[in-house]
């Protein structure tokens, strides 16, 4: 069975950082290409950044780019996002999710199996 | 990117029904479309990938069509268990975009 746990969310100060964490289990990790997704209190879904199951190519949103980086560790089998440069339009709840496909070099953007969700505020 | 425009923002149904659920893209994705539901507090769910296939463990009751800019999720003999929001989610054009739900309120 496939889980993902994810930690590391709580309370930032607007310019500050955190670092997201996703544990995996269940599934060859380094097989597949991992996403975040975030969602607003009361709003809809956004996707945030991807990587590929090597962790060579790596995806941003634009209204991440440059303040957010996605990278993991295939012999943990964990996930990250370090997230600088919070500003308040980032508190969320951020998903760690696994895509539906096996593929070696890009993403395959359908979003098979996610994490419960963790919180992230930015508020001072 | 791409717009992805979902109605009715909210359906209210009662359990028996069939719901009809609409997503338009502002330029054609193609059959790269899929259907996700989130019930309140939960991780959500795919449901339909490639427009009309259904993910694994989603019963026949969803079934998912169209191609290019329309598509459609229909949910036949509704299920009080069928409350939730219901997302569409395009990959046919980068980045991956989703549609603001629809609400499907079961009486």
């Amino acid at each position: 069975e496939v889980q993902l746990v994810e930690s590391g969310g709580g309370l930032a100060q607007p310019g500050g950082s955190l670092r997201l964490s996703c544990a995996a289990s269940g599934f060859m990790f380094n097989f597949f290409a991992m996403h975040w997704v975030r969602q607003a209190p009361g709003k809809g879904l956004e996707w945030v950044s991807s990587l590929t199951g090597s962790g060579y190519a790596t995806y941003y949103a634009r209204s991440v780019e440059g303040r957010f980086t996605i990278s993991r560790d295939n012999s943990q089998n964990v996930l990250y996002l370090q997230m600088s440069s919070l500003r308040t339009d980032d508190t969320a709840i951020y998903y760690c999710v696994k895509d539906r496909e096996v593929a070696s070099t890009i993403p395959q953007y359908y979003f098979d199996d996610w994490g419960q969700g963790i919180l992230v505020t930015v508020s001072s | 990117e791409i717009v992805l425009t979902q109605s009715p923002a909210t359906l209210s149904l009662s359990p028996g029904e069939g719901a009809t659920l609409s997503c338009r893209a502002s330029q054609s994705v193609r059959s790269h479309l899929a259907w996700y539901q989130q019930k309140p507090g939960q991780a959500p769910r795919l449901l339909i990938f490639d427009a009309s296939n259904r993910a694994t463990g989603v019963p026949a009751r969803f079934s998912g069509s169209g191609s290019g800019t329309d598509f459609t999720l229909t949910i036949s003999g509704l299920e009080p268990a069928d409350s939730a929001t219901y997302y569409c989610q395009q990959r046919g054009k980068w980045p991956p975009t989703f549609g603001q739900g629809t609400r499907l309120d079961l009486k």
